[in-house]
């Protein structure tokens, strides 16, 4: 079964510090793996996503990703956070073929302090 | 600005009536999602659309949920009768057809059911 994990319910960072939201899936076959960030009262937005090529993503916001098929994750990183970065990041991953169903992980409050 | 439309926003009705949610897809689209968004349950996949066609509606409670796409410009999700468990934020999303493309979120439907 396909499925994806984010391992931390929460993640509490101070503005300016590097931050990382973690990420590993579970398919059979090749992936397609996005980053969605949620504020509140809002629906989802997409922030980036891996299709093939370079393993690092550059996304919305200056967000970037690392996919690494070997230890199957894709983490969420950005060199410098900021208070307004403070959201609910969801990780999703698709198949290559076949189900056109995105998995969607159980997602990571981010919470960057001042 | 392309976007999803979802109406209502916001609906407060009583157990036992029915309750239909609307979604306008972006003009193009042939993919269309419904998600259930929940504190306890995170984010569910309800069911989803290609050209106009259900897919999979296996996340779907069948006895009281149906999903509908009567047009490519309108899906339409209903709970007949509704139950206080069904309260929580529904969403729509829209893809174009290719694999690798992202899912467009609307801005979610809140349902409280009393």
């Amino acid at each position: 079964a396909q499925s994806v994990a984010q391992p931390e319910d929460q993640v509490n960072v101070a503005e300016g510090n590097p931050l990382t939201v973690k990420c590993t899936y579970s398919v059979s076959g090749n992936p397609y793996l996005f980053w969605y960030v949620q504020y509140p009262n809002r629906g989802l937005q997409f922030l980036l996503k891996y299709i093939t090529g370079d393993n690092l993503v550059k996304g919305s916001y200056g967000f970037e990703a690392e996919f690494n098929k070997s230890q199957t994750s894709f983490h969420l990183k950005k060199p410098s956070a900021l208070v307004s970065d403070s959201a609910l990041y969801f990780c999703a991953v698709r198949v290559t073929s076949g189900t056109y169903k995105y998995i969607f992980g159980t997602g990571t409050r981010l919470k960057v302090l001042a | 600005d392309a976007r999803v439309t979802q109406t209502p926003r916001h609906k407060v009705t009583e157990m036992g009536q029915e309750v239909t949610m609307r979604c306008q897809p972006i003009l193009g689209h042939n993919t269309v999602f419904w998600y259930r968004q929940t504190m306890m349950q995170g984010l569910e996949l309800l069911a989803y659309f290609r050209n106009r066609a259900p897919l999979d509606d296996s996340g779907m409670p069948k006895d009281r949920f149906s999903a509908e796409m009567p047009d490519a410009t309108l899906a339409t999700l209903k709970i007949q009768p509704s139950e206080p468990r069904d309260s929580a934020v529904y969403f729509c999303a829209s893809g174009p057809g290719g694999q690798n493309t992202e899912a467009f979120f609307g801005q979610g439907t809140r349902l409280t059911v009393v």
